[in-house]
């Protein structure tokens, strides 16, 4: 069964400083997909940014990015520039090709926005 | 263009109640699934609709049942209310991966419901 781990129940970032959000995962799977989902006090998910695992490259959207370890099995989201905005729950999500959207996440990150 | 429009938003029911909650998806897509977040955690894979049938499911007993209609929308049934089915239970629409990618899916805002 595929896991997903966060292991950092809350982090802080100062604003406009940058700040890396950590996620590991396991699967025995080799084509798969990897996501960021933000979830801030509206209680609506909203995908950040995802991840093709054959893809080498890693994926940027403006100020997100990530460090997509394929070998390692780890996937960071990295914020740059941090805004108040950017202040939520963070989900890191798995799942294999073909698996039309079946989502496993982990446990999420409480990332606050220090002013 | 609406998104994924869910409700109630938040409800209360004792325990051995039933619930049903709605989902609507966003126009376009014909596939929705239901995940149940509890407090302070992930969401967790419910079930998937795509043409008025379950395609798949998660590890969740048969007190939960859903059900889609023509239109697209669906409803999540839960029987025997438990204090632990107490959770935000969250919608999600897509529209049916035909190859072998991973669609995105849109996100309702959910409904909290409080099992007393």
């Amino acid at each position: 069964a595929q896991t997903v781990t966060q292991s950092q129940p809350e982090m802080s970032v100062q604003e406009a400083e940058t700040v890396t959000l950590s996620c590991t995962y396991d699967t025995s799977e080799s084509d798969y997909y990897l996501f960021w989902y933000k979830q801030p006090p509206s209680r609506q998910m909203i995908l950040v940014i995802r991840q093709e695992a054959y893809k080498q490259q890693n994926a940027t959207e403006n100020r997100f990015s990530v460090n997509f370890q394929k070998a390692a099995k780890s996937f960071s989201l990295k914020i740059s520039d941090s805004q108040l905005g950017d202040a939520a729950m963070y989900f890191c999500a798995y799942t294999r090709a073909g698996a039309n959207s079946k989502l496993t996440f982990g446990k999420g990150i409480t990332l606050s926005v220090r002013p | 263009d609406a998104g994924v429009t869910q409700s109630p938003t938040h409800l209360i029911k004792t325990r051995g109640q039933q619930v049903t909650l709605r989902c609507s998806p966003k126009s376009g897509h014909d596939t929705v699934s239901w995940y149940q977040q509890a407090l302070g955690q992930g969401p967790q894979f419910i079930f998937q609709y795509y043409e008025e049938e379950e395609r798949q499911r998660g590890n969740f007993p048969d007190r939960f049942s859903g059900h889609q209609f023509p239109n697209y929308s669906s409803e999540l049934n839960v029987n025997a209310l438990l204090l632990g089915d107490s959770a935000l239970y969250l919608c999600a629409s897509s529209h049916r991966d035909r190859g072998y990618g991973a669609n995105v899916l849109t996100f309702g805002a959910g409904s909290r419901l409080t099992v007393l």
